[in-house]
């Protein structure tokens, strides 16, 4: 059992690109999340999703789009890369509202 | 809006010593998670505390939930180095959609010296 599985590891963008993070879970969960971890900081939000082809955005969406077609998979598209959005991210996801989540081991980004 | 404080943020302590973590949130939810991130690594979940009074316990951490105080606390009990970590308390955004999503805390890095 995988669990939730992010791809890649690590990305070095330059500014002005655009890429996908990519999210798999095999777990069959409803509620799928996307964080952004800042250093030193806590988890902030960018977008979740409560099943397929259902959407909305969390904290920190500006720069960030997500698509939901299947249940398995939750990728986050980063249009125009900036220097701000230099960060982890985690994918996550639930069973249940409270269940709490089970998270992907991460994307480490740098935007240069 | 909901806003999820931690004290402290960072924690030295020697090992065989008791100590607690506090997390506080602003506005009314009855849902609580605890989080462990070793450094580098992905987050694990440690509690989840669902009501008014509940109390979990793992090892030599104790995690509790007081609703009325908008508080939590992780306790931690005869500390031994391999509880080194950064702890983090998630709060459910509650509201009329059923969304589970979470707002975290900053994060208290626990250092325990032998």
């Amino acid at each position: 059992n995988a669990g939730v599985t992010q791809t890649p590891k690590f990305r070095i963008l330059k500014i002005g690109q655009s890429m996908t993070l990519q999210c798999t879970q095999d777990m069959n969960h409803n509620y799928m999340y996307w964080y952004r971890q800042d250093p030193g900081m806590g988890l902030k939000l960018i977008y979740y999703s409560v099943g397929a082809g259902i959407t909305d955005k969390g904290e920190v969406p500006n720069g960030y789009n997500v698509s939901r077609s299947t249940t398995e998979d939750f990728p986050l598209r980063l249009e125009l890369a900036a220097p701000s959005q230099t960060s982890v991210y985690f994918c996550a996801s639930s069973f249940q509202r409270n269940y709490g989540y089970t998270f992907g081991s991460g994307t480490r980004l740098t935007v240069v | 809006e909901l806003k999820v404080e931690q004290n402290p943020l960072f924690l030295s302590m020697q090992e065989g010593k008791n100590y607690t973590i506090y997390c506080n949130y602003s506005t009314t939810s009855d849902r609580l998670y605890w989080y462990r991130q070793d450094p580098g690594k992905s987050l694990e979940s440690l509690f989840v505390l669902l009501s008014n009074g509940a109390v979990k316990q793992e090892g030599r951490l104790m995690a509790s939930l007081d609703t009325k105080a908008r508080l939590s606390t992780l306790h931690i009990t005869a500390a031994v180095h391999d509880l080194s970590a950064t702890y983090f308390c998630a709060v459910d955004m509650r509201g009329s959609s059923n969304t589970g999503k979470l707002i975290f805390g900053q994060g208290t890095t626990l250092q325990v010296k032998p």
